[in-house]
């Protein structure tokens, strides 16, 4: 259950457009479709943005996107706004049904 | 509106047991896999353990298997993690949430709670 690899810290000037990769294996992203996205403001709980690679739940903007290559998923973030400046961190669901989370990437809005 | 309330976080003596509580409301509760994450202070989630609708399927991360145990009492709308042999390594904020699906793999956490603290020190 070894953590998904995602870069430690993106950063981006408003109204850019950005991409955060979540690198995993066959056994998890390779494997699945329950890639999952989660936006966490420092002190607060994460907030999912995108679930089963690119599906945005009610009230999710637009501007969040999602896709999956391979063993490799990624969120992209358009039009990025000051309020966007967050940790994110991806997740999949194993082979084994257990859950595995990136590392987390900090996102900078320059 | 959906609420995850946990608690029972305090600070443990490393080896000792503890019990957390999740309360959940605003939602059909045993008609959903439920979470616990934990976050140490300055680090990345991590996920702990799932149980499926009715408590018939567990999953655990392997740094808690054989230590940790979740459950579930429908009746009270409440979801628990009992954690024996604590280590220092298992201090962190301790979160509860919810699926998006009640059964198979888990998919996606919706809803979570704002945490309760569990510090094992001596």
């Amino acid at each position: 259950q070894s953590a998904l690899t995602q870069p430690a810290s993106v950063s981006g000037s408003p109204g850019q457009s950005i991409t955060i990769s979540c690198t995993g294996t066959s056994g998890d992203v390779g494997y699945h479709n329950y890639i999952s996205w989660y936006q966490k403001h420092s002190g607060k709980a994460p907030k999912l943005i995108l679930f089963e690679v690119s599906n945005r739940p009610s009230g999710v903007s637009n501007r969040f996107s999602g896709s999956k290559s391979g063993s490799t998923a990624s969120l992209t973030i358009s039009g990025l706004q000051a309020e966007d400046e967050a940790d994110y961190y991806c997740s999949s669901c194993t082979r084994s049904n257990t859950l595995v989370f990136g590392g987390g990437t900090k996102l900078t809005v320059l | 509106e959906v609420q995850l309330v946990e608690s029972g976080g305090v600070v443990v003596q490393p080896g000792g047991s503890l019990r957390l509580s999740c309360a959940a409301s605003g939602f059909i509760f045993d008609n959903y896999i439920m979470h616990w994450v934990r976050q140490v202070p300055g680090k990345g989630l991590e996920w702990v353990s799932l149980i499926n609708w009715d408590g018939g399927s567990t999953k655990y991360a392997d740094s808690v298997k054989g230590r940790f145990t979740i459950s579930r009492d429908n009746s009270k709308n409440s979801l628990y993690l009992q954690m024996h042999s604590l280590r220092t390594e298992d201090t962190a904020l301790y979160y509860c949430a919810k699926d998006i699906v009640k059964d198979g793999p888990g998919d996606a956490f919706d809803f979570w709670g704002q945490g309760t603290m569990v510090t094992v020190s001596s």
